[in-house]
C-alpha cells in the first residue's frame, strides 16, 4: 500500500536556524508531491508542489523542496526560519488518481 | 470569505445517532474531497467527487458512511449509527483542474465527538 513517512513529529528551532523536514513515500510509479502547512488556528494550505521538471521546487515564504526519485524523498527546507513559521507541516502524494495520501505531520515550533 | 466552508464546526452526538455534515466548496471548483483527521495523524482520504459524480471512495469508508454532491455544488457527509471511533475532525477540500496535481483548498473542518 502507498504510504508517506515524515521522520520528525516535533521539531524545535531558534529563529534564523536552518530547517529540513524529511518526507519519504512508498510508490514505484509516477507521483505528484505536495507540502501543506497549517498555521495555528488556520486551514491547511499549499506550501509547494512538484509534478515534473526541475526537482528543486520553490514555494511560498522562502520554502523549497527537493525531489530525489532514487531515494523516494521530497524533503522540505528553509535556510532561515522565523517565529511565524511555527506550524504543522504535512507531506502528501498523489499517484495518478485523485486519492491524496498525507503523512502524519511535523509540528515545528520556532523560538523567538 | 469565498473559501471552503463547513457546517457545523463542532458536533457532539451520542453513540448510535446519525449525523450529517455539509461542505460548500469554492464556487467554481469542480472537485470536492472529504478527509478524516485524528489526533497526531495527517488527513486520511475518504472520498472524492468530480462535479456530482463520486469517483473514488476509500475502503476505510464503511457502509455507515455516505456522501453526496447533488448538482455538483455543496456536498454532505452522513454517518449513520455513530461509534466512538468515528470521533475525529472531518475535513472538506475543493480544487479546480484536470489532473492529480491540483492544489486543494481546505475548509476549517467539522470536529465530531461521539459520546
Amino acid at each position: 500500500a502507498q504510504s508517506v513517512s515524515q521522520h520528525n513529529h516535533h521539531v524545535i528551532l531558534s529563529e534564523a536556524a536552518s530547517l529540513e523536514l524529511g518526507c519519504n513515500y512508498s510508490y514505484g510509479g509516477t507521483v505528484n508531491l505536495f507540502w501543506y502547512v497549517q498555521y495555528p488556528g488556520q486551514h491547511l494550505q499549499l506550501l509547494l508542489k512538484y509534478f515534473s521538471g526541475d526537482p528543486l521546487v520553490k514555494g511560498i515564504k522562502g520554502f523549497e523542496a527537493e525531489f530525489i526519485k532514487s531515494k523516494f524523498s521530497f524533503n522540505l527546507r528553509k535556510p532561515s526560519v522565523q517565529w511565524s513559521d511555527t506550524a504543522e507541516y504535512f507531506c502528501a502524494v498523489t499517484t495518478g488518481g485523485f486519492k491524496t495520501i498525507f503523512g502524519a505531520g511535523t509540528r515545528l515550533f520556532v523560538k523567538a | 470569505d469565498t473559501g471552503v466552508s463547513q457546517d457545523p464546526r463542532h458536533k457532539i452526538t451520542k453513540r448510535g445517532q446519525n449525523v450529517t455534515f455539509r461542505c460548500d466548496p469554492i464556487s467554481e471548483h469542480n472537485r470536492l474531497y472529504w478527509y478524516r483527521q485524528t489526533l497526531g495523524q495527517g488527513p486520511e482520504f475518504l472520498t472524492y467527487f468530480q462535479n456530482e459524480a463520486q469517483l473514488e471512495k476509500s475502503r476505510l469508508l464503511s457502509d455507515r458512511f455516505s456522501a453526496e454532491r447533488p448538482k455538483g455544488s455543496f456536498s454532505t457527509l452522513e454517518i449513520q449509527r455513530t461509534e466512538q471511533g468515528d470521533s475525529a475532525m472531518y475535513l472538506c477540500a475543493s480544487s479546480l483542474g484536470t489532473g492529480s496535481m491540483d492544489e486543494q483548498y481546505f475548509g476549517p473542518g467539522t470536529r465530531l465527538t461521539v459520546t
